[in-house]
């Protein structure tokens, strides 16, 4: 079965830094990547995904990942983050389910504080 | 386009009571899927309908959990009788195809909170 992992619980960072949130998954011979953002009191979003062909993936609100097959990590960045981008990050693998289905697996999440 | 709803937002029971979630997807969506995230851990899958049909209900933690989408539209959630542990987030979420052997978008719902006293 998949697995993924965000090796940080809570990342702080100032308003205007640059930020990464890490996200290593189990190894594959396929893999379909996301990464979603919940806003308080907010759904799940989705910032971008993986699915074949370039390793840097670009989303929305200046985030972008990078696909790293050898490492087998999909890690989160932004230059310059806003206040706004307080949330919590979530990545997932699609997972098959071994029963006709497809899902998702996820981390545990990483809270992303920023500091004015 | 509306987006996928999801009713209560937050429901507090009694240990023993039944209580019933409720999900819309996103209209012409085929797919519907149910996920839990229990404080402090991952989101966890519990079913996948592919229109009414069960396609997948690996994740179900019980028999106290039902699960219905008649007609293939909206899908309810149903626990009884809940139990402490059932506390946590659901989630619903829909797709419209599976296209790339599983590369389709899942759109989350808002979830909805369920305090079990």
């Amino acid at each position: 079965a998949q697995s993924v992992t965000q090796l940080d619980s809570q990342v702080p960072v100032f308003e205007e830094a640059p930020v990464e949130l890490r996200c290593n998954y189990s190894s594959s011979v396929s893999v379909y990547l996301f990464w979603y953002v919940q806003y308080p009191n907010q759904g799940l979003q989705l910032l971008l995904k993986y699915l074949s062909g370039s390793t840097l993936v670009k989303g929305i609100n200046g985030f972008e990942a990078e696909f790293n097959k050898s490492q087998t990590s999909f890690h989160l960045r932004k230059p310059s983050v806003h206040i706004s981008d307080t949330a919590e990050y979530f990545c997932a693998v699609r997972s098959y389910s071994g029963a006709g289905s497809y899902q998702l697996t996820f981390g545990k999440g990483t809270k992303l504080s920023v500091i004015p | 386009e509306a987006g996928v709803t999801q009713f209560p937002s937050h429901s507090v029971i009694e240990k023993g009571q039944t209580v019933t979630l409720r999900c819309d997807p996103i209209s012409g969506h085929d797919n519907l899927y149910w996920y839990r995230r229990v404080m402090g851990k991952e989101i966890k899958f519990l079913l996948h309908f592919v229109k009414e049909s069960k396609q997948d209900e690996s994740g179900m933690p019980n028999n106290r959990f039902l699960a219905e989408r008649t007609g293939g539209t909206y899908s309810t959630l149903k626990v009884q009788p809940a139990e402490l542990e059932d506390s946590g987030v659901y989630f619903c979420a829909s797709s419209q195809v599976f296209g790339l052997a599983g590369a389709d978008t899942q759109y989350f719902g808002p979830g909805t909170r369920l305090t079990v006293l």
